[in-house]
C-alpha cells in the first residue's frame, strides 16, 4: 500500500530537549516537505526536498533542520524545541514538484 | 494575509443541502489543488486543477478554476455526513506549495 509514515504520531516533551521526527515514504518519489498546521494559519511548508541531498527552506524554518539521505526517508529536527513549535506537523511526498501530494497522519507535537 | 483566501472559513449545513467554498488568490493562478481532511488527521487529495475554465467532479464534488478572477470554487451537491470536515486548497509556487487556512465543513442530519 502507497502510504506516507510518520513518527511519533504523538509527543510531549520539554522546551529545548532536542527531537526527531521521521518520515518515511514507499513510493519512491523524489519531491518530500514538510508542514505545520495551526488554528488559524492552515498548513504552511516548514522545508522541502526535490531529491536526495538537496533541500530547502520553506515559509517557516526557523528551528528546524531537516536531511535527505535516502530517498525514501526525510527526518525533521527540532534542535531545542520551544513553546511556539507546539503544533501538528505533517510529511508529504509527491513523484515531483507540482504534483498532487501524498499526506501522512500526522504528528502531534507539545512542547512544554 | 494569506497569499490563498478561503471563504466561508467554517460552514454548517443540513444534510442534503448544497454548499460552496470559495479559493481566492493574491497571485496568478496557474495550477490549484483541493484536499480535504479529517479532524485531527491527514490530508486526502481530491482534484487537480490546471487550465483556466476547468472543471473537474469526483462523486458529488465539483471543482472549477477561474484564472481570470484568480478564484477557484468547490461545490458539494446533496450533502452527506460523509463529506464532514476541513477542506483546504492548495497552489504551487515554484518548488513550493501554499495553502489556504482551510473550510470546517459540519454536516447536520
Amino acid at each position: 500500500e502507497a502510504q506516507v509514515t510518520q513518527n511519533p504520531r504523538y509527543l510531549i516533551t520539554v522546551t529545548g530537549k532536542k527531537l526527531t521526527v521521521t518520515c518515511s515514504q514507499n513510493m519512491n518519489h523524489e519531491y518530500m516537505s514538510w508542514y505545520r498546521q495551526d488554528p488559524g494559519l492552515g498548513l504552511r511548508q516548514i522545508y522541502y526536498s526535490m531529491n536526495v541531498e538537496v533541500t530547502d527552506k520553506g515559509d517557516v524554518p526557523e528551528g528546524y533542520k531537516v536531511s535527505r539521505k535516502e530517498k525514501r526517508n526525510f527526518p525533521l529536527i527540532l534542535e531545542s524545541p520551544s513553546p511556539n513549535q507546539t503544533s501538528l506537523y505533517f510529511c508529504a511526498s509527491s513523484r515531483q514538484a507540482g504534483q498532487p501530494q501524498h499526506f501522512g497522519d500526522g504528528t502531534r507535537l507539545s512542547i512544554l | 494575509s494569506q497569499e490563498l483566501e478561503q471563504s466561508p472559513q467554517s460552514l454548517i449545513v443540513q444534510e442534503g443541502k448544497n454548499l460552496t467554498i470559495n479559493c481566492t488568490s493574491s497571485k496568478t493562478l496557474y495550477g490549484l489543488y483541493w484536499y480535504k481532511q479529517k479532524y485531527g488527521e491527514g490530508l486526502i487529495f481530491l482534484m487537480m486543477l490546471q487550465k483556466g475554465g476547468e472543471e473537474k467532479s469526483h462523486e458529488k464534488i465539483t471543482a472549477k478554476l477561474d484564472e481570470k478572477k484568480q478564484q477557484s470554487s468547490l461545490h458539494i451537491t446533496a450533502s452527506q455526513p460523509s463529506h464532514a470536515g476541513i477542506y483546504l486548497c492548495g497552489a504551487a509556487r515554484a518548488q513550493k506549495l501554499v495553502f489556504g487556512q482551510g473550510t470546517r465543513l459540519t454536516i447536520n442530519p
